[in-house]
């Protein structure tokens, strides 16, 4: 059992590159969602999805997009990179009622 | 203010030790109560999930809520130099199945020394 599967593990982007973060989850979970993390700042959601073709907009969504075509995959895409989106970011997964399961991260730097 | 307020530490503490780690809250709507353990480069685990006031125990480990005074605890018996590692808070509105968004403290970085 996988659990949360992210990739890359870690990547460096030139400013104005762009790249797609990749999440896969195998527990048939409904709810996803995408957090970065930057020290004295924790856990801040960036967008989340509640079901397949269905997404919405968290805490820190400007730079980010998402899309949502099968339960299982939940990318999470950087049109144009900036200096500011280097962080660590994590990908979630659960029921709606249950605890979040978080994937392992990646690492992300723009220069 | 943020709406959920944690101590980052560093806080070290003697093998063996009971640790006490805290965060307090704004939003009184807040009805389910979670601690997550990270460890350096990966990801959140859980630990505890609560819902509304009250204790619970598993094992070395004891979460308490007092939605009275917007305060959660997590508490740490003979603590091990395994434990070391930080410690998220987090907690969320009754959604009613509809979501499940989760608002988390910053993290509370805790050393076991042996």
């Amino acid at each position: 059992n996988a659990g949360v599967t992210q990739t890359p593990k870690f990547q460096v982007l030139k400013t104005g590159q762009s790249m797609t973060l990749q999440c896969a989850q195998d527990m048939n979970h409904e709810y996803m969602s995408w957090y970065r993390q930057d020290p004295g700042m924790g856990l801040r959601l960036i967008h989340y999805s509640v079901g397949a073709g269905i997404t919405d907009q968290g805490e820190v969504p400007n730079g980010y997009n998402v899309s949502r075509s099968t339960t299982e995959d939940f990318p999470l895409r950087l049109l144009s990179a900036a200096p500011s989106q280097t962080s660590v970011y994590f990908c979630a997964s659960s029921y709606f009622e249950g605890p979040l399961h978080f994937g392992n991260g990646t690492r992300l730097t723009v220069t | 203010q943020k709406e959920v307020e944690q101590d980052p530490g560093p806080l070290s503490v003697p093998e063996g030790a009971i640790v006490s780690l805290n965060c307090t809250y704004s939003n009184s709507a807040f009805q389910y109560f979670m601690w997550y353990r990270q460890y350096s480069r990966k990801g959140p685990e859980l630990l505890m999930y609560t819902y509304s006031s009250g204790n619970k125990e598993d094992g070395r480990f004891t979460a308490q809520v007092d939605k009275s005074s917007k305060y959660i605890s997590l508490f740490i018996r003979d603590s091990q130099p395994s434990d070391s590692a930080t410690y998220l808070c987090a907690m969320r509105i009754d959604y009613g199945g509809a979501t499940n968004k989760l608002i988390f403290g910053t993290g509370t970085l805790l050393a076991v020394q042996p």
